[in-house]
């Protein structure tokens, strides 16, 4: 199955300010998705990424606050933008499918 | 829409006991996929095991096997001779087809292993 580099691995930002985060992966796949894990929480879907097309999100978040970039097959980014300290939270990028849906390490982000 | 329900918050298991983590979900369709995860402290989420639907043989990974009761829409995820590394938060998804591959995630059972 496939392998992400996600980066960073975390991070304390001031709020007001943006965060971008990376996840390269090791092979070419069609879709790669991102998620938020709030402490103690599950996973939740923050927006699907295909490359070539814009982002699809979920409902509850919108392309000003995590716009999305997936420049080609193997790599995407997610944007937190003018964070509060409400976006502290884990967050992971996935693809699929596989055999099943690989994810990345996570980027723990505090903000402060 | 897909649920997938995980009804205990936290077990606990002795070391080389075996413990069962309970799963149910539903979905309107036929062909769909179920997972179970692992998210250690590390924060990175392990694919433990994966069940097709439209097969009857439960899965099977060393250690792990579960427990698909395909009428009743259970998945219990099974640990046999528990280890002090499967301390973990678990997580059961599912994935019902369609284009857009989506996984809906289970709230997650924190698993202690006592020594």
């Amino acid at each position: 199955s496939a392998v992400i580099s996600q980066k960073p691995s975390r991070d304390i930002c001031q709020r007001g300010t943006s965060l971008t985060i990376q996840c390269q992966v090791d092979s070419q796949v069609t879709m790669m998705f991102w998620y938020r894990q709030q402490p103690g929480q599950s996973l939740t879907l923050i927006a699907t990424a295909n490359q070539g097309s814009e982002a699809t999100y979920e409902s509850g978040f919108v392309i000003d606050k995590f716009p999305i970039s997936r420049p080609n097959l193997t790599f995407s980014t997610l944007t937190v933008s003018n964070m509060s300290p409400e976006d502290s939270s884990i967050y992971l990028c996935s693809a699929s499918p596989s055999y099943g849906y690989t994810f990345g390490s996570g980027t723990r982000l505090t903000v402060v | 829409a897909q649920t997938v329900t995980q009804s205990q918050p936290e077990m606990s298991v002795q070391e080389a006991e075996t413990v069962t983590l309970s799963c149910t979900y539903d979905t309107s369709e036929s062909d769909y996929y179920l997972f179970w995860y692992k998210q250690p402290p590390s924060r990175q989420m392990i694919l433990v095991i994966r069940q097709e639907a439209y097969k009857q043989q439960n899965a099977t990974e060393n250690r792990f096997s579960v427990n698909f009761q395909k009428a009743a829409k259970s998945f219990s995820l099974k640990i046999s001779d528990s280890q002090l590394g499967d301390a973990a938060m678990y997580f059961c998804a599912s994935y019902s087809g369609g284009s857009n591959y989506k996984l809906t995630f289970g709230k997650g059972t924190l698993l202690t292993v006592n020594p």
